[in-house]
């Protein structure tokens, strides 16, 4: 079946410092997806990318949807505490949406 | 603020048990879903739904059922829980992807079952 490769699967990076993951898969999309979880909650989109080549920014988050549509970059620029969780990648084709396991961040004090 | 509730942030319940979760959304979203999330598993579809009355089976649908009687809920039922159903249960609902930019799902809190 289809799968998403995300990595990495964790993280341990000092405040302020950028933060990079991406997504691969074998099967194109037409959406992809970035979604944050914080201990004890749900996942919360977080992006979404509609169109290959495009390029979306929200706060200090910054992702792009790949000209191949198989792949999906995120950045976090100036990584503050609140950044801690699990980020999921997705990628969705109509009512199907497959999702990554997740890149888990922690930033040390 | 639109939303989708579970209706219990924590439950603990017995081997053998009937376990009922409830998920109610109200964006009028035709699709809804429910997925287990597991420690280095990830997300993993149980069961979805994309209008009342209909169900199909996920990726990991043994020990399951579900229930959709109307379109904001979506019950999941364990008909006879077991130690290794023990995990956190999220419930998701969205409109039809089918064409056009649709985003994505919409989850709820999550409910995190103890099986003893």
């Amino acid at each position: 079946g289809q799968q998403l490769n995300q990595s990495p699967q964790s993280m341990f990076i000092q405040e302020g410092e950028d933060v990079s993951m991406n997504c691969t898969s074998s099967s194109i999309f037409n959406t992809w997806l970035w979604y944050k979880q914080e201990p004890g909650e749900g996942p919360v989109l977080l992006i979404a990318l509609y169109k290959a080549g495009e390029l979306t920014s929200n706060g200090r988050l910054t992702a792009q949807f790949g000209i191949t549509r198989k792949d999906s970059f995120l950045n976090i620029s100036a990584s503050i505490p609140s950044d801690v969780g699990i980020y999921f990648c997705a990628g969705r084709w109509d009512d199907k949406i497959i999702f990554g396991k997740g890149t888990r961040l922690h930033i040390l004090p | 603020d639109v939303k989708v509730t579970q209706s219990s942030r924590y439950l603990v319940k017995r081997t053998g048990e009937k376990v009922f979760l409830e998920c109610v959304q109200d964006m009028d979203h035709e699709n809804m879903f429910w997925y287990r999330q597991d420690p280095g598993l990830g997300l993993r579809l149980i069961y979805f739904s994309y209008d009342v009355k209909m169900k199909e089976k996920g990726d990991i649908p043994e020990g399951y059922s579900v229930s959709r009687e109307k379109k904001e809920r979506f019950s999941l039922i364990l008909e006879s829980a077991s130690t290794n159903q023990t995990s956190m249960y999220l419930c998701a609902s969205s409109h039809p992807g089918t064409g056009g930019s649709v985003g994505g799902y919409t989850f709820g809190s999550g409910t995190r079952l103890t099986v003893v």
